[in-house]
Order: C-alpha cells, then sequence, then structure tokens
C-alpha cells in the first residue's frame, strides 16, 4: 500500500473534467513539490506536472495541478479518449526519498 | 533533447547480481546540475523509487532497498548504473532510467524501460 493515496480509478465523458486526488501527510507532501505522471499503456511515464504546478513544455494546459496543504490535484479538462491512461503522483518524505502514490485509472467513457 | 536508454540481461538467476545501463543521449550528464534515477515497476503495479545518484557519485538510495543497491556514473560515457545483489522473484520489475529531480522537482525524460526477471 502507497504512502501517497490515489483514488483506483476515475472516468468521465468525452470533453468533461476529471480531477485526480493525492492525499499524503506532513513528512510528504506538506513539506515537499508534488509531480504527476501519465502512464499510456505499454509506454514509460510521462511528466505533466512539476512543481506541484508548473507544465514541462509540450503539456497542454489541460492539464492543471495544485497542492493544498497534504493533498495534490490533477485536473484534467476536455478530456479526450487519448488521455485514457494511468496517473501518478509523486513527492518527496522528508526531502529524502521519493515516494509514488498508487496509480489512478483513468477511464474516458 | 535529452534521452536515456536502458540495457543489460532480462533475465537473472536468484541470489544473484542485477546490472543495468542507463545510456544518455543528447546531452551530458554532468551538466545542469541534475540527479540521475532508477525506478522501477512490478508487473501490474505501480512506481517504486529506487534511487538517485549525482554527477558527482553522491547517491541516496531508497531505505528499503539501501542494503542490496549500489548505483554508479561514469561521466566520461554518459552513463549511470543499477546494481541490486541477491535478487529473488520480487525484484522482477520493469526498471526505468530518468533524469531527476534537478531543473524542477520531477523525474523527466525516463528511458523507455527494459524488463527484468528474476528466475532459475
Amino acid at each position: 500500500q502507497s504512502v501517497l493515496t490515489q483514488p483506483p480509478s476515475v472516468s468521465a465523458a468525452p470533453g468533461q473534467r476529471v480531477t485526480i486526488s493525492c492525499s499524503g501527510s506532513r513528512s510528504n507532501i506538506g513539506i515537499s513539490y508534488v509531480s504527476w505522471y501519465q502512464q499510456l499503456p505499454g509506454t514509460a511515464p510521462k511528466l505533466l506536472i512539476y512543481d506541484n504546478n508548473k507544465r514541462p513544455s509540450g503539456i497542454p494546459d489541460r492539464f492543471s495541478g495544485s497542492k493544498s496543504g497534504t493533498s495534490a490535484t490533477l485536473v484534467i479538462t476536455g478530456l479526450q479518449t487519448g488521455d485514457e491512461a494511468d496517473y501518478y503522483c509523486a513527492a518527496w518524505e522528508n526531502n529524502l526519498t521519493a515516494l509514488f502514490g498508487g496509480g489512478t485509472k483513468l477511464a474516458v467513457l | 533533447q535529452v534521452q536515456l536508454q536502458e540495457s543489460g540481461p532480462g533475465l537473472v538467476k536468484p541470489s544473484q547480481t542485477l546490472s543495468l545501463t542507463c545510456t544518455v543521449s543528447g546531452g551530458s550528464i554532468s551538466s545542469g546540475g541534475y540527479y540521475w534515477s532508477w525506478i522501477r515497476q512490478h508487473p501490474g503495479k505501480g512506481l517504486e523509487w529506487i534511487g538517485y545518484i549525482s554527477y558527482s557519485g553522491s547517491t541516496y538510495y531508497n531505505p528499503s532497498l539501501k542494503s542490496r543497491l549500489s548505483i554508479s556514473i561514469d561521466t566520461s560515457k554518459n552513463k549511470f548504473f543499477l546494481k541490486v545483489t541477491s535478487v529473488t522473484a520480487a525484484d522482477t520489475a520493469v526498471y526505468y532510467c530518468a533524469r531527476g529531480p534537478g531543473n524542477g522537482d520531477g523525474f523527466d525524460p525516463w528511458g523507455h524501460g527494459t524488463l527484468v526477471t528474476v528466475s532459475s
């Protein structure tokens, strides 16, 4: 069981908005930046969000992140079928050890 | 742009040592102040951070694996390495190398990953 808790699955229709939560504690999310990754089937994870809410070059603004206290949220708007993937949050435990959430499978119905 | 590629045996016998190489191309492993990480994913499971190394050789390991781990770097060859000793079936996973943390707190980019199976 992961220290960072994510819902196992979420779903929404194309064009709609979905949120994925990531819950931690004071020793991880509470004191570190959060990053988010998208893993399409059979591929390596790809960075979507870093430093809580920054997007790397090439990531569309449909993806946004936020952090409040010991929780973080990934929001995806204008859902597309190509967004079907596993999504992982990550943070640092006591700023030393990287932690990943258990992952959330997004279904675009 | 920077690209990473893992390489190494796909099959390792129990109790032996797993050895992987990550080759960095498109940029110098010594520049930018980045750390270089290993991350693994057990079949059908989530991601587990293994550890990282700086260009100068400073390392930090996942405490749950630390006693069996060694990460090293060869800046002249733009490569870094992972060794896991005394492997068991529980070490069967896809192993990824990735850049980070560094300029921002994230892992980017990632290699394609390599499946390592521990079996006799």
